[in-house]
C-alpha cells in the first residue's frame, strides 16, 4: 500500500524556518517526483512545487509565492521528500500535504496524499 | 500561467440530487485535468484523472468528461458523504494550478 506521511509542522515565529519531511512507503521512491501542496484557512488548495525523480532530471520547480523562499529536496536512500520554509510570513500558515506523481498516457494526476502537517507562523 | 476557472462555489442540494460542477481552462489543457474531494482535515481524494477516468475505489455516480478548455464533473445521485469540497486541477504546466473549490452543501 502507497503511503505518505507528513512531519515537522508546528508553531514558528515569522521570520523563521522550518523543515518539513514526507516519509513515504509502498512503492520505488527513486523514480517517483513528489510534490508539496498547502491549503491555508479558508482559502483553496494550493500546489507550491516538486522535485523530480533522477530519471526525468532530478530538479525542482516552484510556485511563485513560494519560490525563493521554500526549497523541495529528497533523500531516495530514505525514501522521504523535503520542503524547507525560510522567511515565514504569517500567510504560510496552512494545512501541507506531499502527493506522488503519476502519469499516464497523455495525463498525470497526483495520488494518494498525505494527511498534512499544520503548519502556524504567528509571533 | 494556466488559470482554472471553477463554477458554482457554492452548491445547496439534497440527497438523491444530481450536481453539476464545470471548470474551465485559460488556455488548452487537452485531457490534464483531475477532480478531487477535500473534506477539512483530510488528505484530498482523487475522484478522476484524465478527465474522465473514474479512479479505482470511487463509486461510478461520479463521472467526468471534457477536453481542451471546458470540462465537467457530474454526480448523479448524491449520497450524504459526497457533501465536501471539490476541486478540479490542471497538470499540463507548471505551476499547476486549481480551481478556487466548489463547496456542497446539504439543503
Amino acid at each position: 500500500e502507497v503511503q505518505l506521511v507528513e512531519s515537522g509542522g508546528g508553531l514558528v515565529q515569522p521570520g523563521r524556518s522550518l523543515r518539513l519531511s514526507c516519509t513515504t512507503s509502498g512503492f520505488i521512491f527513486a523514480e517517483t517526483s513528489i510534490s508539496w501542496f498547502r491549503q491555508a484557512p479558508e482559502k483553496g488548495l494550493e500546489w507550491l512545487g516538486v522535485v523530480r525523480a533522477k530519471p526525468y532530471g532530478g530538479a525542482s520547480e516552484y510556485a511563485a509565492s513560494v519560490k525563493g523562499r521554500f526549497t523541495i529536496s529528497r533523500d531516495d536512500s530514505k525514501s522521504v521528500a523535503y520542503l524547507q520554509m525560510d522567511s515565514l510570513k504569517t500567510e504560510d500558515t496552512a494545512l501541507y500535504h506531499c502527493s506522488t506523481h503519476i502519469t499516464g498516457p497523455g495525463s498525470r494526476w497526483f495520488d494518494p496524499w498525505g494527511q498534512g502537517t499544520l503548519v502556524t507562523v504567528s509571533s | 500561467d494556466i488559470q482554472m476557472t471553477q463554477s458554482p462555489s457554492s452548491l445547496s442540494a439534497s440527497v438523491g440530487d444530481r450536481v453539476i460542477i464545470t471548470c474551465r481552462a485559460s488556455q488548452n489543457i487537452n485531457n490534464y485535468l483531475n477532480w478531487y474531494q477535500h473534506k477539512p482535515g483530510k488528505a484530498p481524494k482523487l475522484l478522476m484523472y484524465t478527465a474522465s477516468s473514474l479512479q479505482n475505489g470511487v463509486p461510478s455516480r461520479f463521472s467526468g468528461s471534457g477536453s481542451g478548455t471546458d470540462f465537467t464533473l457530474i454526480i448523479s445521485s448524491l449520497q450524504p458523504e459526497d457533501f465536501a469540497t471539490y476541486y478540479c486541477l490542471q497538470t499540463k504546466n507548471t505551476p499547476h494550478t486549481f480551481g478556487q473549490g466548489t463547496k456542497l452543501e446539504i439543503k
